[in-house]
């Protein structure tokens, strides 16, 4: 069965830091990974996907990722935060007609 | 233009009470989800349909039904409301089962 391990519940950053949030998953296939952002009281928004090609991946809002089969991991960056960034992150995994499995998020905080 | 869309966004209502959540998406999107978000932020997906047929249905009570009565509306009928049904509920839409999904604002679902 596919699973998402997100091993940070919460993480605390400074503005203008660097930021790294884990995640790890498990898929029998090929996987399709996505990193998801909530922002409190609101929907989910798509940041970034991995589908195939270039591991390392770009999405929106200056964050990218990066897809590690061997460590079956695909960690999400951000050279610098802002204060804007605070949320709960999701990251999630599927495969071709396959159901879309979540983490459990990663709060970030920012303080400045 | 609101590409998924839910109403109500909040619902309060009490145990043993009937209700439905409404979801339109204007994507031209064939499949669509509902997910559960609980008090902890698991997201977990109860049902998936593709061009109105149901090809998820996640271990969800009887008391929860979806319909589909075409493939931009996604409804969700929930009887005899329980506590436990407290949560806020999703709906989401994709082209296709793993291709990324575009989430609504979310229902929240508080029962008295």
């Amino acid at each position: 069965a596919q699973s998402v391990t997100q091993p940070d519940i919460h993480i605390t950053v400074s503005e203008g830091a660097s930021l790294e949030l884990r995640c790890n998953y498990s898929y029998g296939a090929t996987p399709y990974l996505f990193w998801y952002v909530q922002s409190p009281g609101q929907g989910l928004q798509l940041l970034l996907k991995y589908f195939s090609g270039d591991t390392l991946v770009q999405g929106i809002k200056g964050f990218e990722a990066e897809f590690k089969r061997s460590q079956s991991s695909f960690n999400l960056r951000k050279p610098s935060v802002h204060w804007s960034d605070a949320a709960e992150y999701f990251c999630a995994v599927t495969g071709t007609a396959s159901k879309l499995t979540f983490g459990t998020g990663t709060r970030l905080q920012v303080t400045l | 233009d609101t590409a998924v869309s839910q109403t109500p966004k909040y619902l309060v209502t009490q145990m043993g009470n009937d209700k439905s959540i409404k979801c339109e998406q204007n994507l031209g999107h064939d499949t669509m989800y509902w997910y559960k978000q609980d008090s902890k932020k698991f997201l977990k997906i109860m049902f998936s349909y593709n061009n109105k047929e149901l090809i998820i249905n996640e271990t969800v009570p009887n008391r929860f039904s979806p319909k589909s009565p075409d493939k931009a509306h996604l409804n969700l009928h929930i009887n005899s409301l329980e506590l436990g049904d407290s949560a806020v509920y999703f709906c989401a839409s994709s082209q296709d089962l793993g291709d990324e999904q575009y989430f609504g604002p979310g229902t929240r679902l508080t029962v008295t």
